[in-house]
């Protein structure tokens, strides 16, 4: 399809484990979100990629979480040493461009991550 | 910090009533644009609002940008239970680019 695409959309894994998320951006979008959702609540910012740099990493919790879009497309989002509060529904977004402030953000299904 | 607070957290009504959703802010915020999400799902763009005082409709809907473009607000006329879901309001930050979201309001219409 012509949206958003996530991978894995479950991922069960046990503590202290590594983990990479992978976002498929729209086609042609510069602009590529992640968040960090947990049940019945709203999205929590994690970083945001203009192009293949990150323009805000600022919503990183530690250093365990890194990302990359080291072409400009596609994103993966990387875990490393899981602790169980890291389970949570990992949202990728994308943008037609970055500092547009009025543009929509297309969001994929989300990747659900649980930690053991 | 850019913060967003939304209240009511959750809200049950019966169908054919209205209901109003707010969203605040002590931040002046470039945009506001309110989201709806179902379960298994990301979140849907509803609308967008830019300048203060607009206001919006669709449909049943009508979003309103405050005059200091700090809050918004959402109100459904005649609330039906397809409306039921998660909506959330969302502001971009002029000096960051990001888009900052609130916790969201948990929307229940029973028939």
């Amino acid at each position: 399809g012509a949206g958003v695409s996530q991978t894995p959309s479950n991922k069960v894994t046990e503590k202290g484990k590594y983990v990479e998320l992978r976002c498929d951006p729209i086609s042609g979008h510069t602009a590529l979100y992640w968040y960090r959702q947990s049940l019945g609540q709203g999205p929590e910012f994690l970083i945001y990629f203009q192009g293949t740099g990150a323009a805000d990493d600022s919503g990183l919790p530690n250093d365990r979480f890194f990302a990359v879009r080291p072409e400009g497309s596609v994103s993966t989002l990387k875990i490393q040493r899981t602790e169980r509060g890291d389970s949570a529904v990992y949202l990728c977004a994308s943008s037609l461009r970055a500092g547009d402030l009025t543009g929509e953000l297309f969001f994929g299904e989300g990747s659900r991550l649980t930690v053991l | 910090t850019q913060l967003l607070e939304q209240s009511p957290q959750f809200l049950s009504i019966q169908e054919g009533e209205n209901l109003t959703v707010y969203c605040n802010s002590s931040s002046v915020f470039s945009s506001l644009q309110w989201y709806r999400q179902e379960p298994g799902e990301g979140p849907v763009l509803l609308v967008t609002v830019v300048t203060g005082g607009e206001v919006k409709k669709l449909k049943r809907l009508t979003f309103q940008f405050g005059d200091a473009r700090k809050d918004s607000s959402l109100h459904i006329t005649a609330a039906q239970p397809g409306d039921t879901g998660l909506y959330l309001c969302a502001g971009y930050s002029s000096n960051t680019g990001k888009l900052i979201f609130g916790q969201g309001t948990t929307l229940q219409v029973k028939p």
